[in-house]
């Protein structure tokens, strides 16, 4: 079954700076990979997803995303973060073939300060 | 166009109490998906339900439970209340059962329960 781990559980990070949001899967079967972002007192949102092709992903917001099967990592990125980017980040895998269901890491908080 | 809702938005329960929560989908979707998530973690998946039959369960105990309905709306009950069930449940829909795979999962706002 996939696993997901998120190394870090709070980002602080100035407005307009740059940011990285890691996400080590581990997988023996295709690799379905997924960020979502939760607003405070929202629900989830998918941000960007990598099913296969090219291992650069852009999402909405301006965010990417590099899948790197070599580092088993998917990594979120962003160039330049604005106050609205303040959210819980989690990254997704599905839970085994045939469960459609979705494993999800522990999160990542990421605090924009002005 | 109306996205997934639920209700309540927030409710209070103690313990050994039962709690029912209700999720209508987005129109047209037919797989509703429940998972909790307790402060500071993960959503955890409880339950998939397609075309109002149980495609799916997560680790839970049998306490917990749900349904789906003709109009694809669905309901979670959870019996004799633990402390630990404390956490936002969250109903997400899907047009179909293997949606989720591929990520296409619209979730809802969430129930936040409280239990004392």
């Amino acid at each position: 079954a996939q696993s997901v781990t998120q190394l870090d559980s709070q980002v602080p990070v100035f407005e307009e700076a740059p940011v990285e949001l890691r996400c080590n899967y581990s997988s023996s079967v295709s690799v379905y990979l997924f960020w979502y972002v939760q607003y405070p007192n929202q629900g989830l949102q998918l941000l960007l997803k990598y099913l296969s092709g090219s291992t650069l992903v852009k999402g909405i917001n301006g965010f990417e995303a590099e899948f790197n099967k070599s580092q088993t990592s998917f990594h979120l990125r962003k160039p330049s973060v604005h106050i609205s980017d303040t959210a819980e980040y989690f990254c997704a895998a599905p839970r085994n073939t045939g469960r459609r269901a979705l494993t999800f890491g522990s999160g990542t908080r990421l605090q924009v300060q002005p | 166009d109306a996205g997934v809702t639920q209700s309540p938005t927030h409710l209070i329960k103690t313990r050994g109490q039962q709690v029912t929560l209700r999720c209508s989908p987005i129109s047209g979707h037919k797989s509703v998906s429940w998972y909790q998530q307790v402060l500071g973690q993960g959503p955890q998946f409880i339950f998939q339900y397609y075309e109002k039959e149980e495609r799916g369960r997560g680790n839970f105990p049998d306490r917990f439970s749900a349904r789906q309905f003709p109009n694809y709306s669905s309901e979670l009950n959870v019996n004799a209340l633990l402390l630990g069930d404390s956490a936002l449940y969250l109903c997400a829909s899907s047009l179909s059962q293997g949606a989720p795979n591929t990520g296409e999962l619209f979730f809802g706002e969430g129930s936040r329960l409280t239990v004392l």
